[in-house]
């Protein structure tokens, strides 16, 4: 079936760094998400994406949609304690009518 | 403020109990979703619904079943718990059509349960 990998698996970064992860797919996707989940809580949605080329931002999070429609970007400027959780990409393929979720990536930040 | 609330945050079954697990959703959202998520294995679709009484299987929908008779309200049911079944579990909903007319894809999720199966 389709997968979305998803990278960094995980990510151990200095307060006050930028972040930068990605999502990738082998096909075309027509959306995608960026959510958030905090240990114990179900995820919340950052950013949504339906536009290839599209370029959203979330206060200090920003995230792109690939003009090849087959990846994503999520950044995070000058990151602070509270950014620490497990961040998913989510996307719809253009074949299918399913949302597929990538693996995630577990921030950690050294205060 | 899309709210999405689940019945309860904990939750610890004995083997072969039947277990219902509720989700409530309040912004009219057409389709409704379990999950459940464990370490290593990201997030399973177990079934989900798109109209009232209607219902699709996801990719692990042995040993559940669902229930949407109104359409604000979706249930899971464990038949007879087993241990493997001890996870988090996740609601979500989601609009039919997206925004530009397309299939709904913003799917907001409510807190999650924790079943623990002895």
């Amino acid at each position: 079936g389709q997968q979305l990998n998803q990278s960094p698996q995980s990510m151990f970064i200095q307060e006050g760094e930028d972040v930068s992860m990605n999502c990738t797919s082998s096909s075309i996707f027509n959306t995608w998400l960026w959510y958030k989940q905090d240990p114990g809580e179900g995820p919340v949605l950052l950013i949504a994406l339906y536009k290839a080329g599209e370029l959203t931002s979330n206060g200090r999070l920003t995230a792109q949609f690939g003009i090849t429609r087959k990846d994503s970007f999520l950044n995070i400027s000058a990151s602070i304690p509270s950014d620490v959780g497990i961040y998913f990409c989510a996307g719809r393929p253009s074949s299918a009518s399913k949302i597929i979720f990538g693996s995630g990536t577990r921030l950690s930040i050294r205060p | 403020d899309v709210k999405v609330t689940q019945s309860s945050r904990y939750l610890v079954k004995r083997t072969g109990e039947k277990v219902f697990l509720e989700c409530v959703q309040d912004m009219d959202h057409e389709n409704m979703f379990w999950y459940r998520q464990d370490p290593g294995l990201g997030l399973r679709l177990i079934y989900f619904s798109y109209d009232v009484k209607m219902k699709e299987k996801g990719d692990i929908p042995e040993g559940y079943s669902v229930s949407r008779e109104k359409k604000e309200r979706f249930s899971l049911i464990l038949e007879s718990a087993s241990t493997n079944q001890t996870s988090m579990y996740l609601c979500a909903s989601s609009l039919l059509l997206g925004p530009r007319g397309g299939p709904g894809g913003e799917q907001y999720f409510g807190p999650g349960t924790r079943l623990t199966v002895t």
